[in-house]
């Protein structure tokens, strides 16, 4: 079984500051980790997505995640947001082969403010 | 081009009615779900489907059911609406397969109310 926490389901920040949007999972087995965004209304676009090797993911929107084995977390920066970023934002978590277990966290609502 | 497309995007109908979603997909993928997310945007599958098998959460109540004309489309069926129902419903696909990465694409979502 494999569960997955987002640890704040409200982040308020400035325009141009830095982000994190924090993610922690749980699994027995490896697993493949993934970011999306869903923007107001609209369906969910995938961000970036860990499969293997460097732990340093970089995905679309200037949005990069760092996945950390011991810690057991896949957190998600922005050294600067707009407020264009203001959207719901989901990690997920899946075995390797197996996109049918793919398991969602609870979401984190990222509020860009002028 | 949408790679996965849904209609309608918008359903309001009352309890009891019968109504369907229909969704296609131009990707190619051999697998394709309909994830529902609640109005706390908690999302959770609901079904997942190849031209092999049909995999059903074990929660979702027998009033829906998944329809597959081909391998692009996966239709969804819900009989005898209740309030409850009322939740935005997501299709995806995806190319399964060891090492495939796994990836997920949606739909832009159908907002059903059921009043």
């Amino acid at each position: 079984a494999q569960s997955v926490t987002q640890l704040d389901s409200q982040v308020p920040v400035f325009e141009e500051a830095p982000v994190e949007l924090r993610c922690n999972y749980s699994s027995s087995v490896s697993v493949y980790l993934f970011w999306y965004v869903q923007y107001p209304n609209q369906g969910l676009q995938l961000l970036l997505k860990y499969l293997s090797g460097s732990t340093l993911v970089k995905g679309i929107n200037g949005f990069e995640a760092e996945f950390n084995k011991s810690q057991t977390s896949f957190h998600l920066r922005k050294p600067s947001v707009h407020i264009s970023d203001t959207a719901e934002y989901f990690c997920a978590v899946s075995p390797p082969g197996s996109a049918r277990q793919l398991t969602f966290g609870s979401g984190t609502q990222l509020t860009v403010l002028p | 081009d949408t790679a996965v497309s849904q209609t309608p995007k918008y359903l309001v109908t009352q309890m009891g009615n019968d109504k369907s979603i229909k969704c296609e997909q131009n990707l190619g993928h051999d697998t394709m779900y309909w994830y529902k997310q609640d109005s706390k945007k908690f999302l959770k599958i609901m079904f997942s489907y190849n031209n092999k098998e049909l995999i059903i959460n074990e929660t979702v109540p027998n009033r829906f059911s998944p329809k597959s004309p081909d391998k692009a489309h996966l239709n969804l069926h819900i009989n005898s609406l209740e309030l409850g129902d009322s939740a935005v419903y997501f299709c995806a696909s995806s190319q399964g397969g060891e090492g495939s990465g796994n990836t997920i694409y949606f739909g832009e979502g159908s907002w059903l109310t059921v009043v």
